[in-house]
């Protein structure tokens, strides 16, 4: 199964877009990308997938590059609200089964 | 409502005793996942199942078992054969239509 890389912990201020980078330059090219997060002592939180193209929806978009090694999780307008630690996941084809990393921790700073 | 409902919040044990987590949910997926969560670390897969009366291992089921009666229902035993259960356990289902992942609330457990 493709293996993702996330940087350990981020900061963001309030107001700006949160830009999360995600490595999975194994993935094939039928693997999804999945971002999930999670706020301390809740279960994760589906936010965005994505396959080849850029995704958008009222939570956050979803670049993928070209040769789809790499994606970037982007929050328009970070809120308080948006600190957790969020995941990239690579789902495997014709599987539903996830394999989380231990993510980004994400800090909105007012 | 719909959703995954994971009770206790917290489950408190003292070593030795077997301990069983109940997770129902109400969104008719088909299938059902266990997941243990240590601190600071993701997410490591227990067990699944994809219909009623089957299940399979996940990468973490020693000391652990499952029952998979009715469709609603995927309750985990902790066994006291599992070295280091203290955790915090979150079952999830997987909606084929929308291709998700849905989490429920967790169990935080102890063991004394």
């Amino acid at each position: 199964d493709a293996k993702t890389t996330q940087p350990p912990s981020m900061d963001c201020a309030e107001g700006r877009a949160a830009n999360l980078p995600c490595n999975h330059s194994t993935i094939s090219g039928n693997e999804y990308v999945y971002w999930y997060r999670q706020i301390h002592s809740q279960g994760p939180q589906y936010i965005i997938h994505g396959l080849k193209n850029n995704e958008t929806n009222e939570m956050a978009s979803l670049i993928i590059t070209e040769d789809r090694k790499s994606s970037t999780l982007i929050l328009p307008h970070a809120t308080l609200r948006d600190t957790a630690v969020y995941y990239c996941i690579v789902r495997p084809a014709g599987g539903n089964q996830f394999y989380f990393g231990t993510g980004t921790s994400l800090t909105v700073i007012p | 409502d719909g959703g995954i409902t994971q009770s206790p919040k917290y489950l408190f044990r003292k070593e030795g005793q077997n301990v069983t987590l109940s997770c129902e949910q109400n969104l008719n997926h088909d299938a059902m996942y266990w997941y243990r969560q240590d601190p600071g670390q993701g997410l490591r897969l227990i067990y699944y199942s994809q219909i009623v009366n089957d299940f399979q291992k996940g990468d973490i089921a020693e000391g652990y078992s499952v029952s998979r009666e009715k469709k609603e229902s995927f309750p985990l035993t902790v066994t006291s054969a599992q070295k280091n259960p203290t955790a915090f356990y979150l079952c999830a289902t997987w909606d084929g239509s929308y291709n998700e992942q849905f989490f429920g609330p967790g169990t935080r457990l102890t063991v004394l």
